[in-house]
């Protein structure tokens, strides 16, 4: 399965928007983007997915890079409930459903 | 309810005890989804059911581990022997697609996950 690669941990202000980058330079021509986040004691919960274009939702947007080998997750509007694990993970529908999650972004917001 | 459902929420086995995690899906959702969620960990994927047939096994850590969904609906985790390592967050999820269906279908939703320790 094709890999991402995220930073450890991210740090924004409260009420300024942000962008967290995920690098996967082996996706393949079939394989979505998928973004999900994990509050404090909770499963992990649904964010965004795209496959080439860029995708908003109310949630957050996601901007894919033209060679698909990065993406970012955009909030406009971080809020101290935006605290989360975000994990970027690649998902491929041709042979499989199964999410192969890595570490994640860790993301603080500051107040 | 509207959401997927795991009990119980905490366990705590001595080690060489079996236990039985259990998972309610979402109505109507055909697959669904193990994981295994060390501390700082992300979810590792151990099993996957479309309806009652399991199409993917090879997340399971062990023959200790055996998962089903015989009516394709409530799922069990059940882990014989437990050891101190099997200690960790269990989560599952399910989603309303299948193999060939709709992208859009295919969203996953995980329930709040059954913290396992093993002492």
């Amino acid at each position: 399965d094709a890999k991402t690669t995220q930073p450890n941990s991210m740090e924004s202000n409260e009420e300024e928007p942000v962008h967290l980058p995920c690098n996967h330079s082996t996706i393949s021509g079939t394989d979505y983007i998928h973004w999900y986040r994990q509050l404090p004691s909770q499963g992990p919960e649904y964010v965004i997915h795209g496959l080439t274009s860029n995708v908003n939702n109310r949630m957050a947007s996601l901007a894919i890079a033209e060679d698909r080998k990065s993406s970012t997750l955009i909030l406009h509007r971080a809020t101290l409930r935006d605290a989360a694990v975000y994990y970027c993970i690649l998902r491929d529908r041709g042979t499989g459903n199964q999410f192969y999650f890595g570490t994640g972004t860790s993301l603080t917001v500051i107040p | 309810g509207a959401g997927v459902s795991q009990s119980p929420r905490y366990k705590v086995a001595k080690r060489g005890q079996d236990v039985a995690l259990r998972c309610d899906p979402i109505s109507g959702h055909v697959s669904l989804f193990w994981y295994q969620q060390a501390l700082g960990q992300g979810p590792e994927f151990l099993t996957y059911f479309q309806n009652e047939a399991q199409l993917d096994k090879s997340g399971l850590p062990s023959d200790r581990f055996f998962a089903e969904r015989p009516e394709g609906s409530v799922s069990t985790l059940k882990i014989q022997r437990t050891q101190q390592e099997d200690s960790a967050v269990y989560l599952c999820a399910s989603s309303l697609g299948s193999l060939t269906g709709s992208v859009r279908n295919t969203e996953a939703f995980f329930g709040q996950g059954t913290r396992l320790t093993v002492v």
